[in-house]
């Protein structure tokens, strides 16, 4: 069975800080696929990234970047330089590869609140 | 590119009525989609996976005679809450992946049900 933990409920900084949000997974699969989405108020899911477990690539997107090790089971997510528009519930995902090499269904983690004051 | 509509965007109905949700993905074809569930503070849970022209596999624990998915093409899946009760009440959230071989998943806005 798949599991994403997202240990961190909640997490307070003052803008500029930078912040990780920690993930960690457990699967069986071989061939996975991870992704991180993040949900403001509106409660709309935006997605952020999506990595293949194969592609151990650490990834940088103008204040966001990621961290994924095999090793450790895990994806963090890094917010350089925080802002107020950050604060959102950001959500860990796990979606096993059929198959054919497609994803199917996205297990989820319990999502970390964050909160980025002036 | 990949836009999912939901519909309506926001429902308050009496309890022991029927809510029917539409998730519609607008300019792509989508052979699977899925419905989540969130309660407030929580994270989403799948409900069902629907696949035009078939049944829909429910997850373990859902009912399918309360949460019933049909999928009759290839851009719109509805969900309708059958006898809604106060329980019921929920975040529910489709997304939809593009062809047979997408890799991601596009979410709709969401669909806030309360039933009263």
């Amino acid at each position: 069975a798949q599991k994403v933990t997202q240990a961190q409920t909640e997490i307070s900084v003052v803008e500029k800080e930078d912040v990780t949000l920690d993930c960690v997974y457990e699967t069986r699969d071989t061939t996975y696929y991870l992704f991180w989405y993040k949900q403001p108020p509106s409660g709309e899911l935006v997605f952020l990234i999506r990595r293949n477990s194969f592609d151990e690539q650490n990834e940088i997107s103008g204040r966001y970047s990621w961290n994924f090790q095999k090793s450790t089971s895990s994806f963090n997510f890094t917010i350089t330089a925080s802002q107020v528009v950050d604060s959102a519930v950001y959500f860990c995902a796990l979606s096993e590869a059929t198959n054919t090499g497609t994803a199917s269904k996205l297990t989820f983690g319990t999502g970390t609140r964050l909160q980025v004051t002036l | 590119g990949a836009v999912v509509s939901q519909h309506p965007s926001r429902v308050i109905c009496k309890s022991g009525t029927s809510v029917k949700i539409e998730c519609r993905s607008l300019d792509f074809q989508a052979t699977t989609m899925f419905w989540y569930r969130q309660f407030p503070k929580k994270s989403l849970m799948l409900m069902a996976t629907s696949n035009e022209g078939s049944k829909a596999t429910y997850e373990q624990g859902v009912e399918k005679d309360k949460f019933l998915i049909n999928h009759a093409s290839l851009t719109l899946s509805t969900l309708t809450v059958t006898s809604a009760h106060p329980e019921d009440s929920s975040f529910y959230i489709c997304s939809a992946k593009p062809g047979l071989a997408g890799v991601s998943q596009f979410f709709g806005p969401g669909t806030r049900l309360t039933v009263l």
